[in-house]
């Protein structure tokens, strides 16, 4: 099942514009977690947040994260024609024996040159 | 340094036939987690090995069963296939801790 659910489903912006999207989920987690999959290959990990920080930098990526309201944001600056692609959430549940990681169903995004 | 590698790449199989999926999980990983990703929707988790050992395992059928050998690479079984298991699966390994690096996948189309 999927626990993550990114909003929008398809973002389409110019190049040089900010990029946002969001993730929600349903129960208490471990962490936090932003990847990237370029035509429907692998996954590339972006940034992980703890479910005890609040917001995270890396390059031109911000990620904020509101255990409060199980919800996470994605923010991609000054975006690039490279930057299309799919983007999902994954939340890592807490507490003890549990390892997988559950994924939302992503936001397209499409950045316009 | 190599990271994780899927073979094969592609594969094209009938109802009611057996595959097997081959997965090497980056230089220094012991652990391999494999994904079910159907078109358009996020990847779901199928199994996780550790130490040889089945440690989680997701919402799939008895059918999906798996394996790790002593060099941390994995096999993915699916056995009586159905038109349904039609999707990319994927390889992801790691080390003791959450991020996870994925493989190109194995695109299964069941016929």
């Amino acid at each position: 099942s999927q626990q993550g659910e990114e909003d929008p489903q398809a973002l389409s912006i110019q190049e040089g514009e900010n990029a946002t999207m969001n993730c929600s989920y349903k129960t208490s987690i471990n962490n936090l977690q932003w990847y990237r999959q370029n035509s429907g290959r692998g996954l590339v990990h972006l940034i992980l947040i703890r479910s005890n920080e609040r917001e995270k930098h890396s390059g031109r990526l911000r990620v904020t994260l509101d255990t409060s309201k199980k919800s996470s944001s994605l923010l991609i600056t000054a975006s690039r024609a490279a930057d299309t692609a799919s983007y999902f959430c994954a939340t890592a549940p807490s507490g003890a024996g549990s390892y997988q990681l559950t994924f939302g169903k992503g936001t397209k995004l499409s950045v316009i040159p | 340094d190599a990271g994780v590698t899927q073979s094969p790449t592609h594969l094209i199989k009938t109802r009611g036939q057996q595959v097997t999926l081959r997965c090497s999980p980056k230089s220094g990983h012991d652990t391999v987690s494999w994904y079910q990703q159907a078109l358009g929707q996020g990847p779901q988790f199928i199994f996780q090995y550790y130490e040889e050992e089945e440690r989680q395992r997701g919402n799939f059928p008895d059918r999906f069963s798996g394996h790790q050998f002593p060099n941390y690479s994995s096999e993915l079984n699916v056995n009586a296939l159905l038109l349904g298991d039609s999707a990319l699966y994927l390889c992801a390994s790691s080390l003791s801790g959450a991020k996870l690096f994925f493989g190109s996948g194995t695109q299964l189309s069941v016929l």
